[in-house]
């Protein structure tokens, strides 16, 4: 079935570091890919997708590319702030039949910036 | 304001004790789902449903019910909880059209709830 991997955090940087957190995913198909964020006690919120192969993602200084050949949509950010500690999830969509799509999540990972 | 609300937040019950967890969904969106979170397992889906009188299982369904009487509620039950129930869960709404993949599924702040 399909499935998505991601880096085991938690990650700790310090403010203005660069951040790289890896994603890879199995599926068939051609799914579309997502990066949501959840900050401490709130719901997920979108943060990026790309809908096929070379697309780019982007929003609030992050970025994630869609790579096909080698299965991945790592995320990442030039100068990261305080502000962007939290869980960050990429997951991946299929259709279901009659329409709609379900997300097939990654395990997580946390991200605590410092000062 | 566009947004999935869920009621209650926090709750803490027994074993056996039936309850219902509410979710609504003020966008007109067809399409609705819960998940459950667990450290270590990301998020997995236990039902979604398409539409109106529309529901079908997802990854992890056991022990759970759900009910699609109106577009905008989507409620989740669980008849007789049982500490493996355990877990935060998050209610999510989406547009929906067949083949599309690249809709936003707009999720509610959480419930979190302890069976003990």
């Amino acid at each position: 079935g399909d499935s998505v991997t991601q880096m085991e955090g938690p990650v700790t940087l310090s403010e203005e570091a660069f951040l790289t957190i890896n994603c890879t995913y199995t599926a068939t198909g051609y799914p579309s890919l997502f990066w949501y964020v959840q900050y401490p006690g709130e719901g997920l919120q979108l943060l990026l997708k790309a809908t096929k192969a070379d697309d780019k993602g982007s929003n609030k200084g992050f970025e994630a590319t869609y790579r096909k050949e080698t299965t991945s949509f790592h995320l990442e950010k030039g100068s990261v702030q305080v502000s962007d500690s939290a869980v960050y999830f990429c997951a991946l969509s299929k259709g279901v039949t009659g329409g709609g799509n379900k997300l097939t999540f990654g395990t997580g990972t946390q991200l605590k910036v410092e000062l | 304001e566009a947004q999935v609300t869920q009621n209650p937040r926090y709750l803490i019950t027994v074993t056996g004790k039936k309850l219902t967890v509410t979710c609504s969904q003020n966008m007109n969106h067809e399409y609705m789902s819960w998940y459950r979170q667990d450290p270590g397992l990301g998020l997995r889906q236990i039902y979604y449903s398409m539409n109106v009188e529309v529901t079908d299982k997802g990854d992890v369904p056991e022990g759970y019910k759900v009910s699609r009487k109106e577009k905008r509620n989507f409620p989740l039950i669980l008849e007789s909880p049982s500490p493996n129930q355990t877990s935060l869960y998050f209610c999510a709404s989406s547009p929906s059209q067949t083949g599309v993949t690249s809709y936003e599924q707009y999720f509610g702040p959480g419930t979190r709830l302890t069976v003990t």
